[in-house]
């Protein structure tokens, strides 16, 4: 039972590369989302897919893009990496989104821009 | 702004007695709140959730209980074990849109034998 899987686990880059984080999930959710976490913070979602085919923004949404590749698949692209942007990232996903379906979250990806 | 807070940034607890984790939100319009465990190097996984009708939820140990008057709401663990050790987040959402949490900054909860 993998649930939601991240890939890659870590990644170290420098300012002004750009990479995807991959997330995949198994449950046959509707509903996947990004979400970074920041020391001292909780997690604050980045953007997010209500469904396969749309996506939208969360609340800090500036610096990254996404894309719902199929309904097991949803991508976070840093097109141009600044060190701002050095967090922990988890991807999750629910079965609709409705406020009491309970989020099923990967296990991040650490990621540091130099 | 910050909607869900939760003050104590780390709370210790001896083995088999209670826990109490609190967390203070802002936003009226919450209508679930829920906690998240989580463990080193893992991903937050889901624990229990409240909906704002309601002013208790209990599952095995855990239990939770929302204040609506205060916007306050509390998770007990009874009794606690070592294994409870992980950081423990509270979640507001609302039941309409896109299933949004809005997530405090997180207790760090270690029990010792």
């Amino acid at each position: 039972n993998a649930g939601v899987t991240q890939t890659p686990k870590f990644q170290v880059l420098k300012t002004g590369q750009s990479m995807t984080l991959q997330c995949a999930q198994d449950m046959n959710h509707n509903s996947m989302y990004w979400y970074r976490q920041d020391p001292g913070m909780g997690l604050r979602l980045i953007y997010y897919s209500a469904s396969e085919g749309t996506t939208d923004k969360g609340e800090v949404p500036n610096g990254y893009n996404v894309s719902r590749l199929n309904k097991r698949e949803f991508s976070l692209r840093l097109e141009s990496a600044a060190p701002s942007q050095t967090s922990v990232y988890f991807c999750a996903s629910s079965e609709i989104g409705r406020g009491n379906q309970p989020q099923h979250f990967g296990d991040g990806t650490r990621l540091s821009i130099l | 702004d910050q909607q869900v807070k939760q003050n104590s940034p780390s709370l210790s607890v001896q083995e088999g007695r209670i826990s109490i984790l609190n967390c203070d939100y802002t936003n009226s319009m919450f209508d679930y709140f829920l906690w998240y465990k989580k463990y080193p190097a893992e991903g937050p996984t889901f624990l229990i959730s409240i909906s704002s009708i309601k002013d208790k939820n209990e599952d095995g140990r855990f239990t939770v209980f929302l204040n609506k008057s205060a916007k306050h709401l509390s998770l007990h663990i009874v009794p606690s074990q070592p294994g409870d050790s992980a950081v423990y987040f509270c979640a507001g959402t609302f039941s309409g849109g896109y299933n949004k949490l809005i997530f405090g900054a997180g207790t760090r909860l270690a029990v010792h034998p």
